[in-house]
């Protein structure tokens, strides 16, 4: 296992809310990205964090928004919850102590949005 | 845009066969290869992976090949075994940034 973690493990919220959800980077990496996976597929960037700057994005519109604090934890909200994001939301760590490239994930958090 | 195809989408084998997934990815810049296994309801977990300056690389029963001439990369698992059994992703990335992952192959291994 790694020691990347999340909460909450799981989450039902109502269209229209805002969510907020929380990534703990594994010891010693600087950088967190975010992905949404759907049922049945790959995980799908969303984007990522280092050095408490957005660092790239992926083709998600601006109601998801992070953030990333000076101890390399990450927060993931979106706002204006709909139906379509229904979906495991994976977080992964990485830089400093691993190869370049390397994403260790955590378990995510499940979002059921009714 | 980047994209990564992933084929194919089931495979079914008899214990002790080997099994083969490839990808082919579309951005000539990607250097980086990682393959997942996510077992039902779990994280992904980084099996093995591949830089472009490498062709083959080899860990016990697993192996991935490169061919960046042809932007395709594959992975191997030989001796399979019941435990094997999950959904695998490729992925490909440019050096630290994001992954583009495929679309999953769901791998069953018989007894």
């Amino acid at each position: 296992e790694t020691g990347v973690t999340q909460s909450p493990t799981h989450l039902i919220k109502t269209r229209g809310q805002q969510v907020t959800l929380r990534c703990s980077s594994q010891s010693g990496h600087n950088t967190v990205s975010w992905y949404q996976q759907a049922l049945g597929q790959g995980p799908q960037f969303i984007f990522q964090y280092y050095r408490e700057e957005e660092n790239g994005r992926g083709n998600f519109p601006p109601r998801f928004s992070g953030l990333q604090f000076p101890n390399y934890s990450s927060e993931l909200n979106v706002n204006a919850l709909e139906l379509d994001d229904s979906a495991l939301y994976l977080c992964a760590s990485s830089g400093m102590t691993s190869p370049p490239g390397e994403q260790y994930f955590g378990p995510g958090t499940r979002l059921t949005v009714t | 845009g980047e994209n990564v195809e992933q084929h194919p989408s089931t495979l079914s084998v008899q214990e002790g066969d080997s099994a083969v997934i490839k990808c082919t990815y579309s951005d000539s810049a990607s250097n980086y290869f990682p393959w997942y296994k996510q077992e039902l309801g779990k994280r992904p977990q980084l099996i093995i992976d591949i830089r472009s300056n490498v062709g083959e690389k080899k860990d016990q029963r697993i192996a991935v090949t490169l061919n960046k001439t042809a932007k395709h990369f594959s992975l191997h698992i030989t001796e399979t075994q019941p435990e094997d059994s999950a959904v695998y992703f490729c992925a490909a990335s440019i050096s630290t940034d994001k992954l583009i992952f495929g679309t999953g192959t769901r791998l069953q291994v018989f007894p």
